[in-house]
């Protein structure tokens, strides 16, 4: 139990369009989802704790206007980067929590071209 | 504010070693400190999650150690083999923070044949 699954696995975009990034808990529900980048060789820093049915909660420095999260259900949560630009490349992240530890998506590789 | 440290950055080790790799944290209000695998451009396979009134966990040739009062978790893998090599982070969560992780830079770990 507890799987979480991540969509898409890689995405190329050109600079100025949007991404959208989906993270699903298969089997069971979640309150609460979080997102997380991680550029090469460094480590995940979270971006924002996702909240169903409320207004995600973003850590300083994140720009709530250019990634948008939205997590309308228990078991859906997504991110959109929009206006994507060449430094928003990275390794994107999410996780959930089942009460006892998390459980973390595969991850989507964003290449911004 | 929560800080964490892994050392070394880097490790590698013939087959067959055992071998110890360090995670330290600032502040000791915590609520559980994890240890998670990466691979190369995937996401995260949690190994073992220590509650902060636990000493240890092991799962198969993993044991995690916990010392709250010192701010120290160490991972210990007996018998290393190639399929080992792998990113080793650590995570705590800390109280009251709605279960947000604060990861480590992690341990990028290569077991030669």
């Amino acid at each position: 139990g507890a799987v979480v699954s991540q969509h898409p696995s890689r995405v190329i975009c050109k600079s100025g369009t949007s991404v959208k990034i989906e993270c699903r808990s298969l089997d069971f529900q979640a309150t609460t989802m979080f997102w997380y980048r991680q550029f090469p060789k460094q480590s995940l820093m979270l971006m924002a704790t996702s909240n169903e049915g409320s207004k995600a909660t973003y850590e300083q420095g994140v720009e709530k206007d250019k990634f948008l999260i939205n997590h309308a259900s228990l078991t859906l949560s997504t991110l959109t980067v929009t206006s994507a630009h060449p430094e928003d490349s990275s390794f994107y992240i999410c996780s959930a929590s089942k009460g006892y530890g998390y459980t973390f998506g595969s991850g989507t590789r964003l290449t911004v071209v | 504010k929560q800080e964490v440290t892994q050392i070394p950055a880097a490790l590698s080790v013939p087959e067959g070693e055992n071998l110890v790799l360090n995670c330290s944290f600032t502040d000791s209000a915590i609520y559980n400190l994890q240890w998670f695998r990466q691979d190369p451009g995937k996401g995260l396979t949690s190994l073992l999650l220590i509650q902060s009134s636990q000493r240890e966990q092991t799962s198969g040739r993993l044991n995690a150690s916990l010392d709250k009062s010192s701010g120290r978790s160490t991972l210990y893998i007996a018998a290393s083999q190639p399929g080992d090599s792998a990113t080793y982070l650590c995570a705590v969560e800390i109280y009251n923070q709605g279960g947000k992780l604060i990861f480590g830079q992690g341990t990028e770990l290569s077991v030669k044949p």
